[in-house]
């Protein structure tokens, strides 16, 4: 298994970005997957979730509006797009794949090694 | 949403002794969804446990989960020098499912 994000980098507050995670080794339209984020020096924050076949989305209630996730099954891609983009967005997103293929509700046995996004003028 | 509450903040202890690290959670979690991660400086984190006691592929018998509840914790029997790390709980039962904000273990 492999997750490999792309995509940060350096934005003025108010811009957009996208984000992607290119994964591999399993069955990937199976699986629901994550983005987590980690702010500089804090803890790990759960960011949004997508079902297998995209039609289903979950958010944080800070990312509601701003944030969209969505993926590509024919490409095992995942994306999180981001705009309006504040100073507090700043961190380290990760994308992340559940233990158990079909659910939401499951820990995260895979993880990529991180895309820094930093949001400043 | 359902904040998670560690502790203690840091813990400082030696190889060979005994860790005990507490979750609580500010409402009610289903046992089935309750994990812990250790995180290393500069990497991401890696799941120890799942479902409150299941130990992931891989990790060592001297890593135990046990609670239910509001109140759960990881046990590290004998701490090895590679265990000192930063340790989360997350809760995946309600969305957003949530961290705690680490349990820092170093010696």
């Amino acid at each position: 298994v492999q997750l490999v994000e792309s995509g940060g980098g350096l934005v003025q507050p108010g811009g957009s970005l996208r984000l992607s995670c290119a994964a591999s080794g399993f069955t990937f339209r199976k699986y629901t997957m994550s983005w987590v984020r980690q702010a500089p020096g804090k803890g790990l924050e759960w960011v949004s979730g997508i079902r297998g076949s995209g039609d289903s989305t979950y958010y944080m209630e800070s990312a509601k509006g701003r944030f969209t996730i969505s993926r590509d099954n024919s490409k095992n891609m995942l994306f999180l797009q981001i705009s309006s983009l504040r100073a507090e967005d700043t961190a380290v997103y990760f994308c992340a794949k559940p233990l158990t293929p079909g659910r939401l509700q499951s820990s995260f046995d895979f993880w990529g090694q991180g895309t820094l996004v930093t949001v400043s003028s | 949403e359902i904040v998670l509450t560690q502790s203690p903040g840091t813990l400082s202890l030696s190889p060979g002794e005994r860790a005990t690290l507490s979750c609580r959670a500010s409402q009610t979690v289903s046992s089935t969804y309750l994990g812990w991660y250790q995180q290393k400086p500069g990497q991401a984190p890696r799941v120890l446990i799942y479902g409150t006691s299941g130990r992931a592929t891989g990790i060592p018998d001297r890593f135990s989960g046990s609670g239910s509840g509001t109140d759960f914790t990881l046990t590290i029997s004998r701490l090895e020098p590679e265990d000192f790390a930063v340790y989360y709980c997350q809760q995946y039962g309600y969305s957003p499912y949530t961290f705690g904000q680490g349990t820092k273990l170093e010696i």
